[in-house]
């Protein structure tokens, strides 16, 4: 089974540009999480999504940050304009069943964002 | 709100036992544990639900008191493979999200 895939793996930028994070989850998974990792933390939820429904963005910073699910697959994450405390790791997760927290969750490898 | 693990780091030699704790000021539904190594994605290792159940895999297991809120992990007899950064995630009754502690750093040592 694969597992849930992330592009790109780094990625630098400069701050005020903007950048997209695409994350395409384990086949079948209803759900969709978009966390934000700083060094030395744990993940912190941004969005999470339910097929191609919003469950939850209330920590998603909405003036800079948006994220879509198209058809209830594939997921990006958009941040416009970046920020220097934006530089972190942007971990992809899904898990099979609806949105509820006591399942499993498999995350992918992470896209670590460096904002200079 | 984010939980609070304990402690924050641990050096441990091969074949040494350890206990990592989980506590919450909020009523949990459940606590999931994960372990991250160094550059990759956080693994799943366990869920425990309220009810007070003790789950195992292997050489560890974790527990859950939903009556102090706090659930702990069990590590026995380490081995390398152990080291790694552990993570709780805890889920508040009703909100169908995880909220993960800032992580206890574990290094098993020969």
């Amino acid at each position: 089974e694969a597992g849930v895939a992330q592009s790109p793996r780094y990625k630098i930028i400069e701050k005020r540009q903007s950048v997209a994070f695409w994350c395409n989850p384990i086949s079948g998974h209803a759900t969709l999480y978009w966390y934000q990792q700083i060094l030395g933390q744990g993940p912190k939820l941004l969005i999470q999504f339910q097929n191609n429904g919003v469950v939850d963005d209330s920590q998603l910073p909405k003036d800079r940050f948006s994220a879509e699910r198209l058809k209830g697959v594939d997921s990006t994450l958009k941040i416009q304009p970046a920020k220097l405390e934006d530089s972190a790791v942007y971990l992809c997760a899904s898990s099979l069943r609806g949105a509820s927290g006591t399942d499993e969750q498999y995350f992918g490898p992470g896209t670590r964002l460096t904002v200079t | 709100q984010q939980p609070v693990q304990s402690p924050q780091a641990v050096i441990l030699r091969e074949g040494e036992d350890a206990v990592i704790n989980c506590s919450s000021s909020k009523a949990l539904y459940s606590v999931h544990w994960y372990r991250q190594k160094h550059g990759e994605a956080p693994v799943f290792l366990m869920i425990l639900l309220k009810g007070g159940e003790q789950k195992g895999h292997e050489k560890i297991s974790a527990s859950f008191n939903e009556k102090k809120q706090q659930s702990s992990l069990y590590l026995t007899a380490s081995q390398l493979s152990y080291s790694g950064t552990y993570f709780c995630g805890t889920e508040e009754a009703g909100s169908y999200q995880l909220t993960f502690g800032k992580g206890t750093k574990l290094s098993v040592i020969p």
